[in-house]
C-alpha cells in the first residue's frame, strides 16, 4: 500500500521561476505534513511543516494543505540553482508527537541558470 | 544551532558481523528515531524511542535490530548478523523542539556497506 505519492519528476525550471511540487497521501487520519529537501548523498533537511488546511509561507517557500483532497504541495518562488535537490514529502498520522514519518519517493528538482 | 550528530559517517563490515551506529540527538529533544534509505529508494522508518523504551517499530525492525540509550546523550542502533541487504544510509532523527510542533530533525547519516 502506497502511503505517500509524489510526482517523480524530474522537474526542471529556469532560475527565477516558480517550482511546484505535489504530494498526495492515502491515510485520511494523517495530521502532520512536512517537506524535506535532500541533496544528493546527504540527509533530509526540514524546510516546511504544515498542520492545518490552507497556506503557510516561509520566505520563498509556501506549503499548501487540503485535507479533503488529501493533497499537500510546495511552491518555491524565485527558484535558485541552489534549490536543485530532491524534495521529500512526509506525513505523520499523529497530531501529537512520536508519530513515525511516511515518506514519498521524492521529486527531483533542477533549477537551471 | 544544535544538530543531530552521527558516527561513523561510513561503516564497512563483512556479512554476518555486528555493527553499532551511534547518534547524539539534540539535547532538549525527548523523542528519537531511526530511519534508513536504501540507495535510490525512499526513506523508511525503523523505530521510535521515548522515555527509554521503544514506542513504535516497523516491520523492518525485527530481532536483528535493537536500540539503546546507554547514557544521557547517546542513542544507538545495533544490527546483528548483518546481511547484504542491510546496506543503506541510516539516519537518526530527534524531535520535537521545545514549544514546537511535531518536527523531526535528521542527522547526517551513516552509510553502512555490507560486503
Amino acid at each position: 500500500q502506497k502511503e505517500v505519492e509524489q510526482n517523480s519528476g524530474p522537474l526542471s525550471v529556469p532560475e527565477g521561476a516558480i517550482a511546484s511540487l505535489n504530494c498526495t497521501y492515502s491515510d485520511r487520519v494523517s495530521q502532520s505534513f512536512f517537506w524535506y529537501r535532500q541533496y544528493s548523498g546527504k540527509s533530509p533537511e526540514l524546510i516546511m511543516s504544515i498542520y492545518s488546511n490552507g497556506d503557510k509561507e516561509d520566505g520563498r517557500f509556501t506549503a499548501q494543505l487540503n485535507k479533503a483532497s488529501q493533497y499537500v504541495s510546495l511552491l518555491i518562488r524565485d527558484s535558485q540553482p541552489s534549490d536543485s535537490a530532491t524534495y521529500l514529502c512526509a506525513v505523520s498520522r499523529r497530531g501529537s508527537t512520536l508519530g513515525r514519518l511516511y515518506f514519498g519517493r521524492g521529486t527531483q528538482l533542477t533549477v537551471w541558470p | 544551532e544544535p544538530e543531530v550528530t552521527q558516527t561513523p559517517s561510513h561503516q564497512v563490515t563483512q556479512m554476518g558481523q555486528e555493527v553499532i551506529l551511534r547518534c547524539v540527538p539534540i539535547s532538549n529533544h525527548l523523542y528519537f528515531y531511526w530511519y534508513r534509505q536504501i540507495l535510490g529508494q525512499k526513506v523508511e522508518f525503523l523505530v521510535s524511542f521515548y522515555n527509554n523504551e521503544i514506542s513504535e517499530k516497523s516491520e523492518i525492525f525485527d530481532d536483528q535490530f535493537s536500540v539503546e540509550r546507554p547514557d544521557g546523550s547517546n542513542f544507538t542502533l545495533k544490527i546483528r548478523s548483518t546481511k547484504l541487504e542491510d546496506s543503506a544510509m541510516y539516519f537518526c532523527a530527534s524531535g520535537p523542539p521545545a514549544g514546537g510542533g511535531n518536527e523531526q530533525f535528521f542527522g547526517p547519516g551513516t552509510r553502512l556497506t555490507v560486503l
